[in-house]
This record gives structure tokens, C-alpha cells and sequence, in this order.
């Protein structure tokens, strides 16, 4: 079992520059969550997908963040422009849920974005 | 809402010392607790969990029991080793959401 894939690793960018993060789910897993941990601000959800369908991206910073998930087996981040707030460690993390008791997330190994 | 509560770290404790981590919580319902793991460099990893009053999760020497009365999910160790240092995360999830409410996470630092 691969896990929760989450790429790339690393990145840095200048400022105004598109930046895009990817992640792949646990196979058989209907739950996807992006967060964004920062010292400053701990860690953060920013949307969740259930079915590949947008359940809450109250999260989402500001209109610069955007994330899709076209399939069962992929999602995007993307922020454009970037700034160098935006500099965090963010993760994807992936769940199912069977009948009335909820599952636990398991979180991939995250991308440290540096925006210069 | 719902919230976690945890308290601040960082915790500094010499090798084979016991280990407390304090969590509570506010909740409607019967949310299901979880303690994770963060280790320098990686993810979150699930550590334990309960889902109901009164079960005790417990892995790698760690356990944890829920109780419903004091709304309490305290982390305890009998005897940390240098290993055990990292971030620890207290969390929660309702029955109608499958997110995790996550306390502002624990930092423990053992040393030799």
C-alpha cells in the first residue's frame, strides 16, 4: 500500500509565479482534505472533497487558492498568483467512512512551498 | 462548535520518564478522538483512537481513555524514549462531518 502520494516534495518559487500541488488518495478512499500547517498558525483545513465533489472550502485563504479533485485518484492545489505568505508545509490527506462512525485520515508526507 | 483543547508544550522529559499529554474537548454528540503523531519532516500519523465513551486506544506504549464525564482524551506513556520525540496532535470528528478538529498540537522532547 503506497499511501497517500503527495507531489512534489519541495518548491520553491518567486512571487506571482502559479504554483500547483498534487496529491493521490489512498485507493478505495471516497475523502480527500487539504490542510496548510504554518508556525504561526498551526495546522489549517482548507477543502475537503467527498466523491470528488467540493464539500466545504470555507478554508480556502482568499480567491488565489483553488483545488479540484477530476477523479477518484487525483486533486490539485493551485495558487495563482503565489506570495510569500503562502510559504507553508501543505498536505493531503484521504479517508473513507462506513456506516455511522468515521474513519481516520491518513495524511501524505506534504509539500514545503517556499515563495521567494 | 466543536473545539480541542490541549495543553502548550513543549514538554521536556529525560528518557523513561512518564508521559502525560492533556486533551479535552467540546463537542455535540458522540464524536469519535484520535491522537496523531507528527514527527520532524513528515505527516500526521494516527496514533490511536476511540470511538466511543470509556475505550481506551492504545499503541506503541501510548494509550488514551475516552471520557465522556470530564470531556477528556489525556495521553499517557509509562516510559518515553528519545524515539518519542515529536509533535502530538489531539483531534476529534463528529458523526455528521468527517473532518478532524485538531487541538494546536503538543510539542515533547526527550532527552537521554
Amino acid at each position: 500500500d503506497a499511501g497517500v502520494i503527495q507531489s512534489p516534495r519541495h518548491e520553491v518559487t518567486e512571487m506571482g509565479q502559479e504554483v500547483t500541488l498534487r496529491c493521490k488518495p489512498i485507493s478505495g478512499h471516497d475523502y480527500l482534505f487539504w490542510y496548510r500547517q504554518t508556525m504561526m498558525r498551526g495546522l489549517e483545513l482548507l477543502i475537503y472533497f467527498n466523491n470528488n465533489v467540493p464539500i466545504d472550502d470555507s478554508g480556502m485563504p482568499e480567491d488565489r487558492f483553488s483545488a479540484k479533485m477530476p477523479n477518484a485518484s487525483f486533486s490539485t492545489l493551485k495558487i495563482q498568483p503565489s506570495e510569500p505568505r503562502d510559504s507553508a508545509v501543505y498536505f493531503c490527506a484521504s479517508s473513507y467512512r462506513r456506516g455511522a462512525v468515521p474513519n481516520e485520515q491518513f495524511f501524505g508526507p506534504g509539500t514545503r512551498l517556499t515563495v521567494l | 462548535g466543536n473545539s480541542v483543547t490541549q495543553m502548550e508544550g513543549p514538554v521536556t522529559l529525560s528518557e523513561e520518564a512518564f508521559l502525560t499529554i492533556n486533551c479535552t474537548y467540546t463537542a455535540t454528540g458522540y464524536p469519535s478522538l484520535f491522537w496523531y503523531v507528527q514527527y520532524p519532516g513528515e505527516g500526521l500519523q494516527l496514533l490511536l483512537k476511540a470511538t466511543k465513551a470509556d475505550d481506551k486506544g492504545s499503541n506503541k506504549g501510548f494509550e488514551a481513555t475516552y471520557r465522556k464525564e470530564t470531556t477528556s482524551f489525556h495521553l499517557e506513556k509509562g516510559s518515553v524514549q528519545v524515539s518519542d520525540s515529536a509533535v502530538y496532535f489531539c483531534a476529534l470528528s463528529d458523526q455528521t462531518t468527517d473532518k478532524l478538529i485538531f487541538g494546536t498540537g503538543t510539542r515533547l522532547q526527550v532527552f537521554p
